[in-house]
């Protein structure tokens, strides 16, 4: 069984531009949520979603950030007109409909704008 | 919302020593504390989890206690191996809440 897949690993952009994540998750997994890290800090919640659905936007800024997770294909956090201060590890994991506390781990997209 | 404290940020112990990270909480509806392991470069790997009927698990080296009264949780890793080397991460969720709560990381280096 496959684990959380995300991609790309790396992903450099200037300011400016847009950065698109992808994040699939484990075979069974209907609940995905984002994460963002800061180098030398702790996981900071983003935003939940379920199939079609956002549940829970609270941790996303209100602008330039947008996440989705349709009916078929990965998930995907947006974030327009990068900034510096974007630069971060993004993270997401999947859980299980009857646990919804599990929460499994893929590997991160390390954004990094220049 | 929920806030998790962590200590220590950085831990050094010989190998084959025990390893001791605790964590605090502050809403007492938490009831899920899981304990994730990260190595560099890679996303946290969930090690073992407990949940707030149980006072105490554990998985082979690891364990971890509970303590609701005081709303602290511990991991424990006994007989240490470099292979434990890694940023371990306490974290808080309360049944059908949307997102974990993390502690800051601990940072434990095992000195072979």
């Amino acid at each position: 069984n496959a684990g959380v897949m995300q991609n790309p690993r790396h992903l450099v952009r200037r300011r400016g531009q847009e950065a698109r994540l992808r994040c699939s998750p484990m075979k069974g997994h209907s609940h995905v949520y984002w994460y963002r890290q800061l180098p030398e800090e702790g996981l900071k919640f983003m935003v939940y979603l379920q199939k079609e659905n956002i549940i829970d936007e609270s941790g996303m800024p209100k602008e330039r950030f947008s996440a989705e997770f349709p009916k078929e294909g990965p998930s995907i956090l947006r974030i327009q007109q990068v900034v510096r201060g974007d630069s971060a590890a993004y993270f997401c994991a999947s859980s299980p409909q009857r646990t919804q506390e599990t929460q499994y781990f893929g590997p991160g997209t390390r954004l990094l704008v220049l | 919302g929920e806030n998790v404290e962590q200590h220590p940020s950085t831990l050094s112990v010989q190998e084959g020593d025990s390893a001791v990270i605790k964590c605090t909480y502050s809403d007492s509806a938490s009831n899920y504390f899981p304990w994730y392991k990260q190595e560099l470069g890679k996303g946290p790997q969930l090690i073992i989890d407990i949940r707030s009927n149980v006072g105490e698990k554990k998985d082979q080296r690891i364990a971890v206690t509970l303590n609701k009264t005081a709303k602290h949780f511990s991991l424990h890793i006994t007989e240490t191996q470099p292979e434990d080397s890694a940023v371990y991460f306490c974290a808080a969720s309360i049944t059908g809440a949307n997102n974990l709560f993390f502690g800051t990381g601990t940072r434990l280096t095992v000195i072979p």
